[in-house]
């Protein structure tokens, strides 16, 4: 298995401009996380989906941010506009949530600078 | 809600020495997971050891191991025989396993440790 795959791994964009942030999960893992750490907040988690549903949004910071699964195999979060305060490492993670098995599988994240 | 926090922001160990990371927690639940991620220069997080709460017996997974003391909310890791390339960040991390936020991870502010040869 290739593991979590984002893209892409290094994005530089202006200010204003929309941001198009991509994940494949891995197949079979019915819940996908998306995740931002900087340097000030750390990590913490924006949204999440079970089966292609969003459970939960209450991490995504405002309205500009949205995020979307549209099937089992691809994610994508999107910024518009985007600011520089948006400039961050951008985690995409994976997971097959049974009793036997707990924990994540983490992309190599994205870093988007916004300048 | 649940919190994580990690009182050692940076740590340095020689190599082949021991090294134990702190990590303490606050919940009101009775049964979640706890895990160390770690994340070297590469920015990969990497699953480094997990605890289920129910589990009195603490996790070990080759030279890491780990404390995991329920009562004191507790969850400390050692690295024994340190190596170079245990050089990372190290996030100590809670799963809430029923209810609301089913899957989430909270995480510690993470502690940078270094290895020296």
């Amino acid at each position: 298995d290739a593991g979590v795959i984002q893209s892409p791994r290094h994005e530089v964009t202006e200010m204003g401009q929309e941001v198009t942030l991509r994940c494949k999960p891995i197949s079979g893992h019915d819940y996908l996380f998306w995740y931002r750490q900087t340097m000030m907040r750390g990590l913490e988690l924006l949204i999440y989906f079970n089966n292609n549903v969003p459970i939960d949004d209450s991490g995504m910071p405002e309205d500009r941010f949205s995020a979307k699964m549209p099937n089992a195999s691809f994610s994508t979060l999107k910024i518009q506009p985007s600011e520089p305060r948006d400039s961050a490492v951008y985690f995409c993670a994976s997971s097959l949530q049974t009793l036997s098995n707990y924990g994540y599988t983490f992309g190599s994240g994205t870093r988007l600078t916004v300048v | 809600a649940q919190t994580v926090t990690q009182s050692q922001p940076e740590m340095s160990v020689q190599e082949a020495e021991t090294v134990t990371l702190s990590c303490t927690y606050d919940t009101s639940e009775s049964n979640y997971y706890l895990f160390w991620y770690k994340q070297p220069p590469s920015r990969q997080m990497i699953l480094v050891i997990r605890q289920e709460a129910y589990k009195q017996q603490n996790a070990t997974e080759n030279r890491f191991s780990v404390n995991f003391q329920k009562a004191a909310k507790s969850f400390s890791l050692k690295i024994s025989d340190s190596q170079l390339g245990d050089t990372a960040m190290y996030f100590c991390a809670f799963m809430k396993l029923y209810g609301t936020s089913y899957g989430k991870l909270t995480f510690g502010q993470g502690t940078i440790l270094t290895v020296h040869p």
